[in-house]
């Protein structure tokens, strides 16, 4: 089965660190979003790139966030400096986005990354 | 903005009981409906898709009709197992954003 490939699993760093988890889309999709689950906030919409361009990444804090898709097998969301706040855990997605809406695109999850932030 | 509401949980269940989980939703235009499950540890699942008003998804025993009059799309099952048990998100995709919304998930539970 094609799957999301997302590192690492989980991750415990220090209040200030930069922290950079990576996501491997499945081949041949070319939209990847990112989305982070707390228990408070449920699932939240980060940013979401289509053929490599970001489209929205307004649910993203600007000042220690950054989201970046190098090539089209490579996705990174990197944090700096990591607050405790932004413990959560933090899902990769990639979809098939074609030029006209399609209801049926479907967007494949990777299983996360579990982020500590002490 | 798009909005998604779902029930509160936890529901907890016997085994070969019948599952209701409802969800509604507010959009603009006409959005494409999902029920994803996250089972512990793991990332989302699809479990079913509905894109027009009055498609029924199915899928593993699961079913869920979008109804467009009173915008819902609630999950149902006749009779649950114990493996179901997991989180249930419902969530929309607009015509525009073309990103996921999700509720805010209700967690399963199914007892032997």
């Amino acid at each position: 089965d094609a799957r999301v490939t997302q590192t690492p699993r989980h991750k415990v760093t220090e209040m200030g660190q930069e922290v950079t988890m990576r996501c491997q889309p499945i081949l041949g999709h070319n939209t990847v979003f990112w989305y982070r689950q707390t228990m408070m906030q449920g699932l939240e919409l980060l940013a979401y790139f289509r053929n490599r361009a970001p489209l929205d990444d307004s649910g993203m804090p600007k000042d220690r966030f950054s989201a970046e898709m190098p090539d089209a097998t490579l996705a990174t969301l990197k944090i700096q400096p990591s607050e405790p706040r932004d413990s959560a855990v933090y899902f990769c997605a990639s979809g098939l986005g074609t030029g006209g809406f399609s209801g049926a695109n479907v967007l494949t999850f990777g299983a996360g990354s579990r982020l500590t932030v002490l | 903005g798009n909005s998604v509401t779902q029930m509160e949980g936890p529901v907890t269940l016997s085994e070969e009981a019948f599952l209701t989980i409802n969800c509604t939703y507010t959009a603009t235009g006409y959005p494409s409906l999902f029920w994803y499950v996250q089972y512990p540890g793991e990332g989302l699942q699809l479990l079913l898709k509905a894109t027009k008003a009055d498609d029924k998804g199915s899928n593993k025993g699961f079913e869920a009709t979008y109804r467009k009059e009173t915008t819902s799309f609630h999950l149902e099952k006749g009779s649950v197992q114990v493996s179901d048990s997991a989180v249930y998100f419902c969530a929309l995709m607009d015509t525009g954003r073309r990103a996921l919304t999700f509720g805010s998930g209700t967690r399963l539970q199914v007892q032997p």
